[in-house]
């Protein structure tokens, strides 16, 4: 049982937007900022997002992500076939004293 | 360009001990924090631990399944962060990575295998 929830999957065609939902408390998302990273299969982890809404160079701009009190959202726009992968939201916690991740999304695109 | 590269996964039997090394190139080691994160078979990410900087006193933290048994420690002269493991359980086989950044994790290494069995 992970920290933060995250919906187990989602998938879209070619072209849609989809979006990845984030909840987590008064002790984690709502106090600090929050990460976002893509996985992809048999591959480590890759920074998608950081301080909430930052995008590190080489991150298309087709990815974007807010937060709102205690939940977070990551969106992809123009979804293609190579963002097919694990995505991972993560921030500290106040109250554990370290960083707590999300269960994972597994987007499809169709 | 930066680069983390772990070493020292194996097979380990329960209750036994294994460390891992991660050595870190083209950042300044010495003012970074590292982490680690630990990967199940089949299963998401897990927060392990991290060191900060020895400019920042060096002191650690970890999660609430491995403190007591899981150990971090830093060598700024051969840039390298280790992961002393003991007591180890079949649960804590995982890929395990080290990551750092200035912006978060920004930079992670390939991973190293611990499996824990019999």
């Amino acid at each position: 049982q992970s920290v933060l929830t995250q919906p187990p999957s989602t998938s879209g065609t070619p072209g849609q937007r989809v979006a990845i939902s984030c909840s987590g408390s008064s002790s984690n998302i709502e106090t600090n900022t929050v990460t976002w990273f893509q996985q992809l299969p048999g591959t480590a982890p890759k920074l998608l997002i950081y301080s909430n809404t930052q995008r590190p160079s080489g991150v298309p701009d087709r990815f974007s992500a807010s937060k709102s009190g205690t939940s977070a959202s990551l969106a992809i726009s123009g979804l293609q076939s190579e963002d097919e992968a694990d995505y991972y939201c993560a921030t500290w916690d106040d109250t554990l004293n370290g960083w707590v991740f999300g269960g994972g999304t597994k987007l499809t695109v169709l | 360009e930066v680069q983390l590269v772990e070493s020292g996964g194996d097979l380990v039997k329960p209750g036994g001990s294994i460390r891992l090394s991660c050595v870190a190139s083209g950042l300044t080691f010495e003012y970074a924090w590292m982490t680690w994160v630990r990967q199940a078979p089949g299963k998401g990410l897990e927060w392990v631990g991290r060191i900060k900087s020895e400019v920042e006193g060096g002191t650690t933290d970890y999660a609430a399944p491995v403190k007591g048994r899981f150990t971090i420690s830093r060598h700024d002269s051969q840039n390298t962060v280790f992961l002393q493991m003991n007591g180890l359980k079949k649960e804590d086989t995982a890929i395990y990575y080290c990551t750092t950044g200035t912006i978060g994790f920004a930079y992670w290494g390939q991973g190293s295998v611990v499996t824990v069995s019999p």
